[in-house]
């Protein structure tokens, strides 16, 4: 089946430092990869996406390749902002098939 | 317009009460879904709208009950709700087997009491 694993939380940060969260997938066909980030007390927005591999899906300085090589879609940032702290899910959409998370992730950047 | 906007924001519910959390969007998405999230966890799959017709329960409780009245409007009829099914319920809309992700709401948080 279908699944999403991300590394293990959560993420404390100073402001300014670099910022890498690990996901890897598991999927038949080619699925769309996808982060999205919930700030606190509100819903998902969708922060960035890959449609196929190799493309690079970027957003408010975050960015993800879709490695279809190692099956990983981790998300990096060069200098993270306090505004950045929330809560990070990958996902991933198989064609004609349901969105599955992976766990989601915190981060907290302290100023 | 992207956007998704569900009402309330936030409900209170005794286990007797009869209430419905309504979702709304203008992007011309003909799928739209109802997620349950609880505290610190990923967002679980309730229901699945596509072209207006049920397509997917993913084994819901029948005191939650959806409805979709046209391609723009989702609701979700409470009935009867239990004390753990307190969450925050988002709505989300996509065009049907959409690649590019789904929009979300903002959501409603739900404490039944």
């Amino acid at each position: 089946g279908n699944s999403v694993t991300q590394m293990e939380g959560p993420v404390t940060l100073s402001e300014e430092a670099f910022l890498t969260i690990n996901c890897t997938y598991t999927a038949t066909g080619y699925p769309s990869l996808f982060w999205y980030v919930q700030y606190p007390g509100e819903g998902l927005q969708l922060l960035l996406k890959a449609t196929k591999a190799d493309d690079k899906g970027s957003n408010k300085g975050f960015e993800a390749t879709y490695r279809k090589e190692t099956t990983s879609f981790h998300l990096e940032k060069g200098s993270v902002q306090v505004s950045d702290s929330a809560v990070y899910f990958c996902a991933l959409s198989p064609t004609n098939s349901k969105l599955t998370f992976g766990k989601g992730i915190t981060l907290s950047v302290r100023p | 317009d992207t956007e998704v906007t569900q009402t309330p924001k936030h409900l209170v519910m005794g286990m007797t009460n009869k209430k419905s959390l309504k979702c709304e969007q203008h992007m011309g998405h003909r799928a739209m879904y109802w997620y349950k999230q609880k505290a610190k966890k990923p967002p679980e799959l309730m229901f699945v709208y596509s072209y207006e017709k049920l397509s997917i329960n993913e084994s819901v409780p029948s005191r939650f009950s959806p409805e979709c009245p046209n391609s723009s409007l989702l609701n979700l009829h409470l009935h009867a709700l239990q004390p753990e099914d307190s969450a925050l319920y988002l709505c989300a809309s996509s065009q049907p087997a959409d690649r590019y992700g789904y929009t979300f709401g903002s959501g409603t948080r739900l404490t039944v009491v």
